[in-house]
């Protein structure tokens, strides 16, 4: 069963506005994380930022925040002012584990983001 | 750059053919990950090793065989692939599960893979 949903295959936004990409997931265990990764067409997973199912306060990362919504299973990626160089496809992903000292990432479908200039 | 190095970065084989693909890391990560992603799809996991033991495999064919042979090094060897095993392979490590880790993974640029 699909545990991370993406709804937005693809999205636009102008240079220097704000975009929210959004991220459902499902999960009955307590303990979870949520990550965001972009991926560039050159292929590489790039970490921008974490949310643990206990934390407080949601996460910021520079011009990255994660709006964690925890009773509506959401965490929802906010980029601001967005860059030419943000264009790329964004992955949402929940961790499960750790099993035997490792961890297992589920990602979502992602999510295509288009800057215009 | 990454600190997950990955070789080759492009790589083209046939269906009789043997290739190796190989991941190295150096950040003291005692768990290696390879994913494999097809285009326009999100990554899947294919199989984890944990103290250079395998501990997940992801039911994937035996035409793919992974190989941890120390802590820094994973490999994965290629053997009578079929053309939509034609993808991009990832590499990724992890910090050992403790107080403060997140579980975030470390990815490699990734070996392009393209069977004919």
């Amino acid at each position: 069963a699909q545990k991370i949903t993406q709804t937005q295959p693809g999205m636009f936004v102008q240079e220097k506005e704000a975009v929210t990409l959004d991220c459902t997931y499902d999960t009955s265990d307590p303990s979870y994380g949520l990550f965001w990764y972009k991926q560039p067409s050159s292929g590489e997973m790039i970490f921008l930022i974490y949310q643990g199912s206990y934390d407080q306060q949601n996460a910021t990362e520079g011009r990255y925040s994660l709006n964690f919504q925890k009773a509506r299973k959401s965490a929802n990626l906010v980029i601001s002012a967005s860059q030419l160089g943000d264009s790329a496809m964004y992955f949402c992903a929940m961790r499960e584990g750790p099993v035997d000292s490792s961890y297992k990432l589920i990602f979502g479908s992602g999510t295509r983001l288009l800057v215009r200039p | 750059d990454t600190e997950v190095t990955q070789t080759p970065k492009h790589l083209v084989m046939g269906m009789t053919n043997k290739k190796s693909l190989k991941c190295e890391q150096h950040m003291g990560h005692r768990a290696m990950y390879w994913y494999k992603q097809k285009a326009k799809k999100p990554p899947e996991l294919m199989f984890v090793y944990s103290y250079e033991k395998l501990s997940i495999n992801e039911s994937v064919p035996s035409r793919f065989s992974p190989e941890c042979p120390n802590s820094s090094l994973l490999n994965l060897h290629l053997h009578a692939l079929q053309p939509e095993d034609s993808a991009l392979y990832l590499c990724a490590s992890s910090e050992n599960p403790g107080l403060g880790n997140t579980g975030e993974l470390f990815f490699g640029e990734g070996s392009r893979l393209t069977v004919l």
